[in-house]
């Protein structure tokens, strides 16, 4: 059971370059998320999708796009980069979808996607 | 945009110590959880607090959920070098449409023999 997969682990772009990082899980979780992780920030949601069809702005969305493709997939799109979005990007996903209200399932998070913009 | 604090942002301890880490908000959440975090990896949940005043234990780990829902606490007994890690806070927030979980600074722990 490989839980929440992203890739690509490690990647190097050119201010202005744009590239896309892919998420899938198999847990039929609702909901998925996008979170970039900085030293000393903990960890800042970028954008979220509560189901399928659905996608919503987290803390820091300036700079991305997300498409929710199906049930599975969450990906995350950086069309033009800069060097501010260097950062170890996370997705995660929970089962927990429209319907959450008082207690927020656990997330299940991916291993991690290291991106550095020169 | 709710914040969390954690403290303190480093701990370097020997083995047997104990330490409490802390994370404190000015907002109240419907619920808290600590995660776990290993380099290279993602964080893995430790354990969810839904009720003010709540005190978890998991082994050596005491979680507790402040009064207000607005900060919580986690307490290692005995430390191990198995407990090096990064420790994040993470409050949760009902939109409407789904749950969103805010994360704390996190508190890097590392314990040596």
């Amino acid at each position: 059971n490989a839980g929440v997969t992203q890739t690509p682990k490690f990647q190097v772009l050119k201010t202005g370059q744009s590239m896309t990082l892919q998420c899938a899980q198999d847990m039929n979780h609702n909901s998925m998320y996008w979170y970039r992780q900085d030293p000393g920030m903990g960890l800042r949601l970028i954008y979220y999708s509560a189901s399928e069809g659905t996608t919503d702005k987290g803390e820091v969305p300036n700079g991305y796009n997300v498409s929710r493709l199906n049930k599975r997939e969450f990906s995350l799109r950086l069309e033009s980069a800069a060097p501010s979005q260097t950062s170890v990007y996370f997705c995660a996903s929970t089962r927990f979808g429209v319907l959450a209200t008082l207690v927020t399932g656990e997330l299940f998070f991916g291993e991690g996607s290291r991106l550095t913009v020169l | 945009t709710q914040l969390l604090e954690q403290s303190p942002q480093f701990l370097s301890i020997q083995e047997g110590e104990n330490l409490t880490v802390y994370c404190n908000s000015s907002s109240v959440f419907s619920s808290l959880q600590w995660y776990r975090q290993e380099p290279g990896e993602g964080p893995v949940l430790l354990v969810t607090v839904v009720t003010g005043g709540e005190v978890k234990k998991l082994k050596r780990l005491t979680f507790q959920f402040g009064d207000a829902r607005k900060d919580s606490s986690l307490h290692i007994t005995a430390a191990q070098t198995g407990d090096t890690g990064l420790y994040l806070c993470a409050g949760a927030d009902y939109t409407g449409t789904a749950s969103k979980l805010t994360f704390g600074t996190g508190t890097r722990l590392q314990v040596t023999l």
